[in-house]
């Protein structure tokens, strides 16, 4: 069965120190997978999926088949960078599921 | 701009009484999901619909229902609401036109006493 697993609850590091938020999923198909990112007071929103290969906000993600993860990555964090993120899978087909890791926390201190 | 509206911000219900829970969203997308969001479970699904008049169980379907007579509406039932109902409630909706992402409400904080 399909899972998606964030080991950390909270993360909590240093503006300007390296980022790393873990995930790793569980799929027997081609993994499709999203970060979703929710800041204080606001709604989910999608903040970068593997398939575009982009960097969004300094942030990053790769994923690695071998490992089956997805961990995202930011080389300086800011104070603006502090809010939940949550690690998300694509399956059903043609209805677009999503499954959701348990979230991380991620508070950036001054 | 998306809008996905919810009809409540903050919710407080009693033990027993029937909460309606709503969602409308303006991008004629044919996929629509009902969401809790518990801290230190994440996200689960309660409910999806894929077209109208179509739903489907999630992972936490028991003690809700759902229903979605129109496409841009989709409602959470809850037919006697318990406290272990007590959660943020999050709709999201997505489509083929959206390639996979979904869009979420700003979600409605219920509590049952």
């Amino acid at each position: 069965a399909q899972r998606v697993t964030q080991p950390e609850k909270l993360l909590s590091v240093f503006k300007g120190a390296p980022v790393e938020l873990k995930c790793n999923y569980s799929y027997s198909g081609s993994p499709e997978l999203f970060w979703y990112v929710q800041y204080s007071r606001q709604r989910l929103q999608l903040l970068l999926r593997h398939i575009s290969r982009e960097s969004i906000k300094g942030f990053t993600a790769d994923l690695n088949k071998g490992e089956t993860s997805f961990h995202l990555k930011k080389p300086f964090a800011q104070e603006e960078d502090s809010a939940m993120y949550y690690c998300a899978l694509v399956y059903g087909g043609a209805t677009n599921k999503l499954i959701f890791g348990t979230g991380t926390l991620l508070a950036v201190q001054p | 701009d998306v809008k996905v509206t919810q009809s409540s911000r903050y919710l407080v219900k009693r033990t027993g009484e029937k909460v309606f829970l709503e969602c409308v969203q303006d991008m004629d997308h044919e996929n629509m999901f009902w969401y809790r969001q518990d801290p230190g479970l994440g996200l689960r699904l309660i409910y999806f619909s894929y077209d109208v008049k179509m739903k489907e169980k999630g992972d936490i379907p028991e003690g809700y229902s759902v229903s979605r007579e129109k496409k841009e509406r989709f409602s959470l039932i809850l037919e006697s609401a318990s406290t272990n109902q007590t959660s943020m409630y999050l709709c999201a909706h997505g489509g083929r036109a959206a390639k996979n992402e979904q869009f979420f409400g700003p979600g409605t904080r219920l509590t049952v006493l």
